[in-house]
């Protein structure tokens, strides 16, 4: 079993903080995405990177994939009360007709 | 709105009983994948079939089996339910093909499933 942790489990910070949010790996992943997931609602994919080292930005969110494809950072810069959720990283093993592995999760709470 | 439509979003049943989640996806995808979510094992794969045929299988207990119809809309059958079987359980739909795991995956608001 291909385990993510995540890191931090929890965050609660305040409103134009920066934070970064860590999904570590033992394994290599052929990509790596990142979803939020709202109260009562299911996960929505915000990025997925492919390539080792690639950073990918959306907005104030800033993503980037590990050089040797084990793990992966979200970088949320002057965060709003909007970005608050649960941040889920989702690995795709390599080889064929294997399913997403997701991360632990990180639950991140943005006040005024 | 991702596309996709889970019913009912909440269920309140007993142990020993057996309930269905219905599960349509996104128009035009064939692929339709189960999870399961819990407060202790996060976001857990149970089931994913494309087309009506069962593609892949994870951590999906015996006591539990899906399918897919031709009008591709999905069904998961819960049964002799425990108490440790209360969860959140999302349905997700996919437009790709080859089932290799990099597939974009757009989830449904989910059905709220409590055991008493």
């Amino acid at each position: 079993t291909q385990l993510l942790e995540q890191s931090p489990q929890f965050l609660s910070i305040q409103e134009g903080e920066n934070l970064t949010v860590y999904c570590n790996s033992s394994s290599v992943f052929s990509s790596l995405q990142w979803y939020r997931q709202e109260p009562g609602e299911g996960p929505v994919l915000l990025v997925t990177v492919v390539t080792g080292g690639e950073v990918k930005k959306l907005k104030r969110l800033t993503f980037q994939f590990g050089d040797a494809r084990k793990d992966s950072s979200l970088h949320i810069t002057a965060a709003q009360p909007g970005d608050t959720g649960l941040y889920l990283c989702a690995g795709a093993p390599t080889g064929t007709a294997s399913k997403l592995t997701f991360g632990t999760g990180t639950r991140l709470q943005v006040t005024l | 709105d991702s596309g996709v439509t889970q019913t009912p979003k909440h269920l309140i049943t007993a142990t020993g009983q057996r309930v269905t989640l219905r599960c349509s996806p996104r128009s035009g995808d064939l692929s339709v994948y189960w999870y399961q979510q819990s407060l202790d094992q996060g976001l857990q794969f149970l089931i994913q079939y494309y087309n009506g045929e069962e593609r892949a299988k994870g951590n999906i207990l015996e006591r539990f089996s899906a399918q897919q119809f031709p009008d591709l809309h999905s069904e998961l059958n819960l049964s002799s339910l425990e108490l440790g079987d209360s969860a959140l359980y999302f349905c997700a739909s996919s437009a790709d093909p080859h089932g290799t795991g990099n597939e974009k995956l757009f989830f449904g608001s989910g059905t709220q499933l409590s055991v008493l």
